[in-house]
Parts: C-alpha cells; sequence; structure tokens
C-alpha cells in the first residue's frame, strides 16, 4: 500500500519565525514531490515541486528531499500570518501517470 | 492565463440520481486527472485523462465514470449517487503527466 503520511498537526508558529513541516512516504519507487498549500474551503495551491535530493529554495520557501530516508520537507521562512492554512505532501509515483498520493495534511497557524 | 475552471461550484442532488461534472484545464494542459476530497479521507485520485483516453484510474466503483473531449475539457460522471459521494471533487490539470497539477477551485456535491 502506498502511503504518504504527514503530522496533522496543529503547528503553531509565532509571526517571523521558521515553519517546519515533514511528510514520509512508504513506495521506494516516488519519483516526484509536491507541496500544497490549502486555504479552508478552497481548493489545493501548488507552491512547490521537487525532482531530486537536496534542497529546492523559492522565496521564503525550501522544500528538502531525501530519498534513501523518504522524506521530503518544507520549510517556511519568516512566516506570517497568512501562512496558516493546511499543507498538504503530495507523491508521484513510477509508472501511475498522474495519479498523485496525497497525505491528510499539516495545519499551520501562525500567531501575529 | 486563466486556470483551472470546473462548473457547476456547487451541487445538491438525492440519493440515486445521477450528476455530470466539467473541468476545462490550463490553456494548453492536456492531462487532466480527478480527485475527491472528504474530511475523513483527504484527497484521493478518482482517474486520469490525456489526449482523450484514460490512463489510471484510482480504486472506485464503476459508478464513477469519465471521460475527455478532443480539446482536453473533461467531465466525470457519478450515477445512483450514494450520501457516501458527498465531497469536493477536484480536478486537476498538467502540461503532460509526471508534471506539475493545477487544481480548479472545485465541486462541491451534497447528497440528500
Amino acid at each position: 500500500q502506498k502511503e504518504v503520511e504527514q503530522n496533522s498537526g496543529p503547528l503553531s508558529v509565532p509571526e517571523g519565525a521558521i515553519a517546519s513541516l515533514n511528510c514520509t512516504y512508504s513506495d521506494r519507487v516516488s519519483q516526484s514531490f509536491f507541496w500544497y498549500r490549502q486555504y479552508s474551503g478552497k481548493s489545493p495551491e501548488l507552491i512547490m515541486s521537487i525532482y531530486s535530493n537536496g534542497d529546492k529554495e523559492d522565496g521564503r520557501f525550501t522544500a528538502q528531499l531525501n530519498k534513501a530516508s523518504q522524506y521530503v520537507s518544507l520549510l517556511i521562512r519568516d512566516s506570517q500570518p497568512s501562512d496558516s492554512a493546511t499543507y498538504l505532501c503530495a507523491v508521484g509515483l513510477e509508472g501511475t501517470g498522474n495519479q498523485f498520493y496525497f497525505g491528510t495534511g499539516t495545519s499551520l497557524t501562525v500567531i501575529p | 492565463k486563466a486556470g483551472v475552471t470546473q462548473t457547476p461550484r456547487y451541487l445538491i442532488k438525492t440519493r440515486g440520481q445521477q450528476v455530470t461534472l466539467s473541468c476545462s484545464p490550463i490553456s494548453g494542459h492536456r492531462s487532466v486527472s480527478w480527485y475527491q476530497q472528504t474530511p475523513g479521507q483527504g484527497l484521493q485520485f478518482l482517474f486520469e485523462y490525456f489526449s482523450e483516453t484514460q490512463r489510471n484510474k484510482g480504486n472506485f466503483p464503476g459508478r464513477f465514470s469519465g471521460r475527455q473531449f478532443s480539446n482536453s475539457r473533461s467531465e466525470m460522471n457519478v450515477s445512483t449517487l450514494e450520501l457516501g459521494d458527498s465531497a469536493l471533487y477536484l480536478c486537476a490539470s498538467s502540461l503532460v503527466p509526471h508534471n506539475e497539477q493545477f487544481f480548479g477551485p472545485g465541486t462541491r456535491l451534497t447528497v440528500l
């Protein structure tokens, strides 16, 4: 069974701090990894994609991938109250076309 | 560039009825995937279409079906609705399979 696991939270951080969100996956043929942000009542919004080991930075966001440990994380620097949302980790597997497996999400609250 | 559009945004149906949901992908995107999101199960993959062909199907009963047209627009149909089909149905488009997926606003289906 293909599983993507995230801590459901809630995770609370003060404004300006670094928020760290983690995701582990069980399938070793996983080849693509994505982070989505979902505000309450809205649809998921793509934040980052990462395909190879290491770090990928985009503005205040950094995605980190470690395939050997089957682990992907998202760091949000200088967290803002507008970052308060649920963050979904998604994994694409080799040979499954465009089927993404999603974690249940981590709820983040940034406290002003 | 316009995003993914879905119609209708809200639907209320009764058990036993059928429903058709529509999705127009981002211009130039040829791959369309459908997901069901519920509080209990999270985001679950329904099926994926590319070049009018269903490439992959999730673990849903045959009451759930879909199709894609030559202009990449897609529809999904749910027949003989059950109470448990109440959910947010999300359509996501990507340029090609294995690429980043961008979600539409979703269709909120309520089955009474």
